[in-house]
């Protein structure tokens, strides 16, 4: 099945720091990804939509300022977390739909922040 | 909004069958999924189902689809300590975005 990968797999920052995670489709173009965030012994809840040359969606209550969401090539969409504070602590998963399966999502592996 | 709601926990003994459900209430998903999530891991799809079939079956797991009860489950035959993980159900809303269950943890012992 089609493959998504996410970078980097854990980070740990100081409280004010800013933290990129990349995510990436290898054997297909993406040109819509999404951002999941799962607080620990919950569920997952969409962040946002990002989309391949164009500004990304944010669900209700996530702030676009804080999560910086780019998608500058039809394989790679980064979010970045800014200004990180211990409440972000989190574990943020990527995917998207391929071109073959319509029906189906693959996520990614998920990358574990954890802001000091 | 879309409120999909799962079970918390469901303990059951290696080699006897799980049954993990999910009930909606919004009932336009063309598709409905099940993803398992091992500690710390991501998302694997398990299996989904086509929303104008009623079952679907994929080697140990059998999907149940009750459209009017809103209502979807998972069964797992001959279940193994492997099959010890969380359990999300999930619907597709606003075309393409995926809106997930409150997770079952299912915990099975020898």
């Amino acid at each position: 099945g089609a493959v998504v990968s996410q970078h980097p797999s854990w980070v740990i920052c100081k409280s004010g720091t800013s933290v990129k995670i990349e995510c990436r489709s290898l054997d297909f173009q993406a040109t819509t990804m999404f951002w999941y965030r799962q607080f620990p012994k919950q569920s997952l809840m969409l962040m946002a939509t990002s989309n391949e040359g164009s500004k990304a969606t944010y669900e209700q209550g996530v702030e676009k300022d804080k999560f910086l969401i780019n998608h500058a090539s039809l394989t790679l969409s980064t979010l970045t977390v800014t200004s990180a504070h211990p409440e972000d602590s989190s574990f943020y998963i990527c995917s998207s739909w391929t071109e073959e399966s319509a029906e189906t999502q693959y996520f990614g592996p998920g990358t574990r922040l954890l802001v000091l | 909004g879309e409120d999909v709601e799962q079970s918390l926990f469901l303990s059951v003994r290696e080699g006897d069958s799980s049954v993990i459900n999910c009930t909606y209430t919004d009932s336009s998903s063309t598709y409905l999924y099940w993803y398992k999530q091992e500690p710390g891991a991501g998302l694997q799809l398990l299996t989904y189902i086509f929303s104008n079939m009623d079952m679907k079956q994929d080697q140990r797991l059998t999907v149940l689809l009750n459209k009017k009860d809103k209502h979807l489950s998972l069964r797992i035959a001959d279940t193994q300590t492997g099959d010890s993980a969380i359990y999300f159900c999930a619907l597709v809303y606003n075309t393409d975005k995926l809106i997930f269950g409150t997770g079952t943890r299912l915990q099975v012992f020898p």
